[in-house]
């Protein structure tokens, strides 16, 4: 069964507008790694989490992990048409657990 | 350096039908899984290779196998094709396991 859940499924979000997604799970994790693939096209790795409570960023995006290790979120600022994709979270042990994603789309 | 390469991009298979997809690694990685991504769905991890032995191995069944060879590329064979294995077949490399990237994908419709 899947042991990563993401929340939202799909955001609909006017150019500009903040985005988040939401990745939780009911055990605590070791990592979380977060991946973007854009329509068609393939995962790409952008950041792992590894310390409770760790906060990173990149440029717009903000990726937080929750004290507890059980959570894990993403934040884009101002978004903008490049953002439009899938933003799945996954927990790597060896292997990728992925979560379901969350579809965002960006209006012009 | 050429990243993640996959074979074919697309293919379309009959049911019942036998399937080999092909994937060569980063130059420099060791390390080559394989995952599958139904429409709409986040990739499920198939199997993982590593020294030409299969390391771990996710819930699919015996239909589904692979191989690695000695220049550390893999090939992923189904047998045996149901509609239901209609998706992107991914296969990802790794040197240390920490950073996974991702080929392009085969795309695989069964009819």
């Amino acid at each position: 069964g899947q042991q990563v859940m993401q929340i939202p499924q799909y955001q609909h979000v006017q150019e500009g507008e903040d985005f988040t997604t939401y990745c939780n799970s009911s055990t605590t994790l070791s990592n979380i790694q977060w991946y973007k693939q854009r329509p068609g096209g393939h995962p790409v790795f952008l950041i792992q989490l590894v310390k409770s409570g760790e906060v990173k960023k990149q440029k717009r995006l903000t990726f937080q992990f929750g004290e507890a290790k059980k959570n894990s979120s993403l934040h884009i600022t101002a978004t903008q048409t490049t953002d439009v994709g899938t933003y799945f979270c996954a927990k790597f042990g060896g292997k990728l657990i992925f979560g379901q994603g969350t579809e965002l789309s960006v209006k012009p | 350096d050429a990243g993640v390469t996959q074979s074919p991009t697309h293919l379309i298979k009959t049911r019942g039908q036998q399937v080999t997809l092909r994937c060569s690694p980063k130059s420099g990685h060791d390390t080559v899984s394989w995952y599958q991504q139904a429409l709409g769905q986040g990739p499920q991890f198939i199997f993982q290779y590593y020294e030409e032995e299969e390391r771990q191995r996710g819930n699919f069944p015996d239909r589904f196998s692979g191989h690695q060879f000695p220049n550390y590329s893999s090939e992923l064979n189904v047998n045996a094709l149901l509609l239901g294995d209609s998706a992107l077949y991914l296969c990802a490399s790794s040197f240390n396991l920490y950073e996974q990237y991702f080929g392009p994908g085969t795309r695989l419709t069964v009819t």
